[in-house]
């Protein structure tokens, strides 16, 4: 079946470090791949996506690319803030499943300090 | 414009009791999902409701069930409850059912004891 395999947690960083956190996935068909970030206190907000293989996702500095020959999906940034603290969820849509059943990653804590 | 708002909040129910969550979707919006989130895990899909109807179901048992409304908000119930049932419920709307792009609520934090 679908899954997707998230870098355990927590990872601590200073500010300014560079962040990877990995993500693979096992699906069958071209997913959708997707990376969500749940603030302290808060729900989870979409943070960027790609539809399609070599696909790259932006936002807020963040990004990734979707690499169909290694089904990857790793989220980096070059410069980390303490307000990046967050827990970072990596999700795939199956083309086969119409909307809305997003298949999780177990999610990976980071922490960064001034 | 109001977000997915989700209520209670926070609750205690004893093991075998039922409870009912609700979510109100994103202004707009006319699919709603449910995720369970455990403590420190992913969260995991229960079901979806569009036009009134369940469309999608995860594997979670039929003690889990569901209505969605005209105005498209939604309830989540769960009957007999158990130890295990304790986690996060997430409320995620969108438009229609295609993208995965979904907004999600705060949640409703379910303690079984």
């Amino acid at each position: 079946g679908n899954s997707v395999t998230q870098m355990e947690g927590p990872v601590t960083l200073s500010e300014e470090a560079f962040l990877t956190i990995n993500c693979t996935y096992t699906a069958t068909g071209y997913p959708s791949l997707f990376w969500y970030v749940q603030y302290p206190g808060e729900g989870l907000q979409l943070l960027l996506k790609a539809t399609k293989a070599d696909d790259k996702g932006s936002n807020k500095g963040f990004e990734a690319t979707y690499r169909k020959e290694t089904t990857s999906f790793h989220l980096e940034k070059g410069s980390v803030q303490v307000s990046d603290s967050a827990v970072y969820f990596c999700a795939l849509s199956s083309v086969y499943n119409q909307g809305g059943k997003l298949i999780f990653g177990q999610g990976t804590e980071l922490s960064v300090k001034p | 414009d109001a977000g997915v708002t989700q209520s209670p909040t926070h609750l205690i129910k004893t093991r075998g009791q039922q409870v009912t969550l609700r979510c109100s979707p994103k202004s707009g919006h006319d699919t709603v999902s449910w995720y369970q989130q455990a403590l420190g895990q992913g969260p995991q899909f229960i079901f979806q409701y569009y036009e009134e109807e369940e469309r999608q179901r995860g594997n979670f048992p039929d003690r889990f069930s569901g209505h969605q409304f005209p105005n498209y908000s939604s309830e989540l119930n769960v009957n007999a409850l158990l130890l295990g049932d304790s986690a996060l419920y997430l409320c995620a709307s969108s438009l229609g059912r295609g993208t995965g792009e979904l907004f999600f609520g705060e949640g409703s934090r379910l303690t079984v004891l």
